[in-house]
């Protein structure tokens, strides 16, 4: 069964430093996403990306990230330089236009020191 | 800014039992309602969903029922069994088919079932 597969599974890194947590979406789905949810709270949608652009961001979208779609198969984002608040479990969603349903990626724990 | 609740962190259950999930929305306008299921460290796994034309979607032992005039929903799981015991997240979107609507999702329930 096709499924949505994130890498790395946990990163470390340094306040201020730029992070890029990448997202192989399901082959023939055409709508991308990413959420997060910080320890112990709600899962928070951020963004989704549609046709080569950002559909809808939320308000935590701010201009420190950035999300692409370098080639056919990767989805990407991209915090430019992280804080501490950033820590949190970053997941990737995808959806087709005839599922109807977004599927979820294991994930990935980004802790900033 | 709290649109999708799920007033139980908790509940636990006996195996073989029904299980039963609440969850209230606060936006009429939300369209779509899906259940995920998520363990420990994996990301949310789709379970069930119901477009707000309907009432009732059945798949195998999961039953989600939606009552639009109480903004309400809910998850049944009959016979529940040891490896449903996980957390239990309600979303909702505001577009049929979440295809283009973020999913906005409640706090969750931890369910554990008992052998």
């Amino acid at each position: 069964e096709p499924e949505v597969t994130q890498t790395p599974s946990h990163q470390v890194t340094q306040m201020g430093q730029e992070v890029i947590l990448r997202c192989v979406p399901i082959s023939n789905h055409l709508y991308f996403y990413w959420y997060r949810q910080i320890l112990g709270q709600k899962v928070e949608f951020l963004v989704s990306f549609y046709n080569n652009e950002i559909s809808e961001k939320s308000e935590i979208f701010d201009d420190q990230f950035s999300v692409e779609r370098p080639d056919g198969s990767n989805f990407t984002l991209k915090i430019r330089s992280t804080k501490l608040e950033d820590s949190a479990m970053y997941f990737c969603a995808s959806s087709s236009e005839t599922t109807d349903t977004q599927y979820f990626g294991p994930g990935t724990r980004l802790t900033v020191l | 800014d709290q649109q999708v609740k799920q007033n139980s962190p908790s509940l636990s259950v006996q195996e073989g039992r029904i299980s039963i999930l609440n969850c209230d929305y606060t936006n009429s306008m939300f369209d779509y309602f899906l259940w995920y299921k998520k363990y420990p460290a994996e990301g949310p796994t789709f379970l069930i969903s119901i477009s707000s034309i309907k009432d009732k979607n059945e798949d195998g032992r999961f039953t989600v029922f939606l009552n639009k005039s109480a903004k309400h929903l809910s998850l049944h799981i009959v016979p529940s069994q040891p490896g449903d015991s996980a957390v239990y997240f309600c979303a909702a979107s505001l577009n049929y088919g979440g295809s283009q609507g973020n999913l906005i999702f409640g706090k969750g329930t931890k369910l554990s079932v008992k052998p």
